[in-house]
């Protein structure tokens, strides 16, 4: 089994739907992030959290926001989803002390129609 | 504002051949920079940086650190098809706590 678990792994969706992508782990990592991929832009940071009690902004968060259940368990929402959102999202993990390596789910591909 | 330029952003090569990838940084208090490797899912660590000079190696992947030209290369001699992926390179400031990349390049390793 995987070490970082995203949910679902493709979903196709209508303009103005909700959609949650679910993130959970196995490693014991207390930090977690939630990254999209869009072709020729690379990765860019929606939001991260250190703690279950710390939900910081990345760098594109506007119409994203987060919930961290658990050390465990980071989803991210899309509370009205419009088609620019159509992406590959990422959910990361990193140990707490900061080693810079991440360790990447297998991403959810997200389409908004 | 920190920002990563990765050049070239697409490269073609034969298997056998050696490469060189480059990524540019310009960030305030640099603390690491990190490579990565994505092939058709999640990415994958490969290096991490903090020393000017210091060549990093692994098999036929070697990377080295320029903080004061601000740049970083990753090497890749003999190449194989199963290089083929998309190599991401990463940067951590000490004040962002998060990693800003680069918009990667694509490498294909023909037969």
């Amino acid at each position: 089994d995987a070490d970082v678990t995203q949910t679902p792994r493709n979903r196709i969706t209508k303009t103005g739907k909700r959609i949650m992508l679910e993130c959970s782990q196995t490693k014991g990592h207390d930090r977690m992030y939630w990254y999209r991929q869009d072709p020729g832009l690379g990765l860019r940071l929606i939001y991260y959290s250190f703690d279950v009690k710390d939900i910081n902004k990345g760098e594109i968060s506007d119409g994203y926001s987060v919930s961290r259940q658990a050390q465990a368990k980071f989803s991210l929402s899309l509370e009205s989803a419009i088609p620019n959102q159509t992406a590959l999202y990422f959910c990361a993990t990193e140990p707490a002390w900061d080693t810079g390596e991440l360790f990447f789910g297998e991403g959810s591909r997200l389409t908004v129609l | 504002e920190d920002k990563v330029v990765q050049s070239p952003l697409s490269l073609v090569v034969h298997e056998g051949d050696t490469v060189t990838l480059n990524c540019s940084y310009e960030v305030t208090n640099f603390r690491s920079l990190l490579w990565y490797k994505q092939e058709k899912k999640a990415p994958t660590f490969l290096f991490m940086l903090t020393s000017s000079g210091i060549e990093k190696k692994s098999g036929r992947l070697s990377s080295i650190l320029d903080k004061k030209e601000l740049f970083s290369i990753l090497n890749i001699t003999a190449t194989q098809t199963g290089d083929s992926a998309i190599y991401l390179c990463a940067v951590e400031a000490n004040k962002s706590f998060y990693l800003i990349f680069g918009k990667g390049t694509k490498l294909s390793v023909k037969p």
